[in-house]
């Protein structure tokens, strides 16, 4: 079966770096993605790897190791407004993105 | 309309009811996907269309029917609605099937 395992949630502390993991098993491998999802919104889409090694955009990272099934997404600089569920997502062979269940992070002053 | 609007935003249906969630984007996306949400569980796929005039099944499909007559609309339609169907519903379109998906804002529907 297709698999995709996150933490279910996760605390830090405003201003400092958090990473939240993510690994996979899936039916052929096209991508993987993150997203960010504020309650009660809808998500948003954060980065893609396709090939392995590290994404950065701003203060988000992402990275991808496909022999090992793992990614991880890397939040630096913490803000409050970070406080949100974090979903990774693989493409797999057939095109169609498989969801984890997403991991709530929860900011602390 | 900008980006992906989705109607309504929330319902409250009988069991054994029709209903049809409307999802409309004018961003000319050629693949459309309808996904529910429920509490514990990732985004599950139920129907997509990665073009105007085709369709597909997720991994959810049961109960559920779409069209995709032109570019712009993917209405998802509950024949006949039973409480399991309780959920989040998110509709997302993008360039193509190998491209970001964007989201629109959901429509909670509550089965009874």
């Amino acid at each position: 079966g297709q698999n995709i395992d996150q933490p279910t949630e996760m605390t830090a502390t405003e201003g400092a770096i958090v990473q939240i993991n993510c690994t996979y098993q899936t039916s052929g491998f096209n991508g993987l993605f993150w997203y960010q999802q504020h309650a009660g919104e809808a998500p948003t889409f954060l980065s893609y790897n396709v090939l392995d090694g590290l994404e950065e955009k701003g203060r988000f990272s992402s990275f991808l190791s496909r022999s090992k099934g793992y990614s991880y997404l890397l939040l630096k600089e913490l803000q409050m407004k970070d406080s949100a569920s974090y979903l990774c997502a693989v493409r797999d062979s057939n095109y169609q993105l498989i969801w984890g269940a997403g991991t709530k992070l929860i900011i602390k002053p | 309309i900008a980006g992906i609007t989705q109607a309504p935003t929330s319902q409250i249906l009988a069991a054994g009811r029709r209903m049809t969630l409307r999802c409309t984007q004018d961003m000319r996306h050629n693949a459309m996907y309808w996904y529910r949400q429920d509490l514990g569980l990732g985004l599950r796929l139920i129907h997509y269309s990665n073009t105007a005039g085709t369709t597909g099944k997720g991994e959810v499909p049961d109960g559920y029917s779409v069209s995709r007559a032109n570019t712009d609309d993917f209405p998802l339609t509950l024949a006949s609605a039973v409480p399991s169907q309780t959920s989040v519903y998110f509709c997302a379109s993008s360039l193509g099937p190998n491209n970001e998906q964007f989201f629109g804002p959901g429509t909670r529907l509550t089965v009874l």
